[in-house]
C-alpha cells in the first residue's frame, strides 16, 4: 500500500516564528488532506489539497503531486498552533485513506 | 451546524467484555468512517460507509469487531470480546461523499483492563 512520511517528527518554536512541515508519499494520489490534532485530541481539517496551493489565514499548503510531496506552512506561529499535524492521502489505485505519523509542534510563549 | 457526535467519550471495561461505540455524523453527510488511533500514532481506517453500505472494511478485524449503519445515518461499532490491545481512541468521521473533506468527532477513549 501507499506509504506516507512526515518531517520533522518534532518541532519546537518560539511564538511568532515561521515553520514548514513536509509530507512525502510513495504513489500517485487522488486526495491529500492536512489535519491538526489539538492537545485535547480533536482532529481539525485544515486543507483538502490533492494538488496546487491554498491559503487560509496564517496557514498555507502546497502539493506537488508529480513529485509526491506536500508542504504545510505556518507563519507567525501562536501557542494555539501546538499539537500534532497529520498528512493523509488516498492512493489513486486503492480505496484506503492513510495517515502519516505526524509532526508534533510545540509553540512556546 | 452540529459536528460529528460520538458517545461515550470514555469507557473502561475488563477484557473479554463487549463494548459498543455510537456515532452520529454531520447532517447530510453520506460517507461515514471509523478509525482507530493508538497513542503517538496517526489514525488507522477500520471501515468506511457510503450511505448504509460498507464499501471498505478490509482493515476491520472481523473476528471480534463489527459495525453497522442502519438507515444510512448513525452508526455503531462493536467489539466482542475486548482484548487488552484494543485500548485506544476510536474516532468517527464523516464527509459529504467519498474521501473528501473529513470532519472528525471527539473520539471515544477505550481502556481495557
Amino acid at each position: 500500500g501507499i506509504q506516507v512520511e512526515q518531517s520533522p517528527p518534532d518541532l519546537i518554536l518560539q511564538e511568532g516564528a515561521n515553520s514548514t512541515l513536509r509530507c512525502n508519499f510513495s504513489d500517485s494520489v487522488n486526495n491529500l488532506q492536512w489535519f491538526h490534532q489539538n492537545p485535547w485530541g480533536q482532529l481539525i481539517n485544515l486543507f483538502y489539497i490533492p494538488s496546487g496551493t491554498k491559503q487560509n489565514g496564517r496557514l498555507s499548503a502546497t502539493t506537488v503531486a508529480t513529485e509526491r510531496y506536500s508542504l504545510l506552512y505556518i507563519s507567525s506561529s501562536q501557542t494555539t498552533d501546538s499539537g500534532v499535524y497529520f498528512c493523509a492521502v488516498e492512493s489513486r489505485y486503492g480505496q484506503n485513506f492513510v495517515f502519516g505519523p505526524g509532526t508534533r509542534l510545540s509553540v512556546l510563549p | 451546524e452540529a459536528g460529528v457526535v460520538q458517545s461515550p467519550r470514555y469507557k473502561i471495561i475488563e477484557k473479554k467484555q463487549p463494548v459498543a461505540f455510537w456515532c452520529n455524523p454531520i447532517s447530510g453527510h453520506n460517507t461515514l468512517y471509523w478509525y482507530l488511533q493508538n497513542l503517538g500514532q496517526g489514525p488507522e481506517l477500520l471501515i468506511r460507509y457510503e450511505n448504509e453500505e460498507a464499501v471498505d472494511d478490509s482493515q476491520l478485524p472481523k473476528d471480534r469487531f463489527s459495525a453497522e449503519r442502519l438507515k444510512g445515518v448513525d452508526s455503531t461499532l462493536k467489539i466482542q470480546p475486548a482484548e487488552l490491545g484494543d485500548s485506544a481512541v476510536y474516532l468517527c468521521a464523516s464527509s459529504a461523499r467519498g474521501f473528501n473533506e473529513q470532519y472528525f468527532g471527539p473520539g471515544t477513549r477505550l481502556t481495557v483492563t
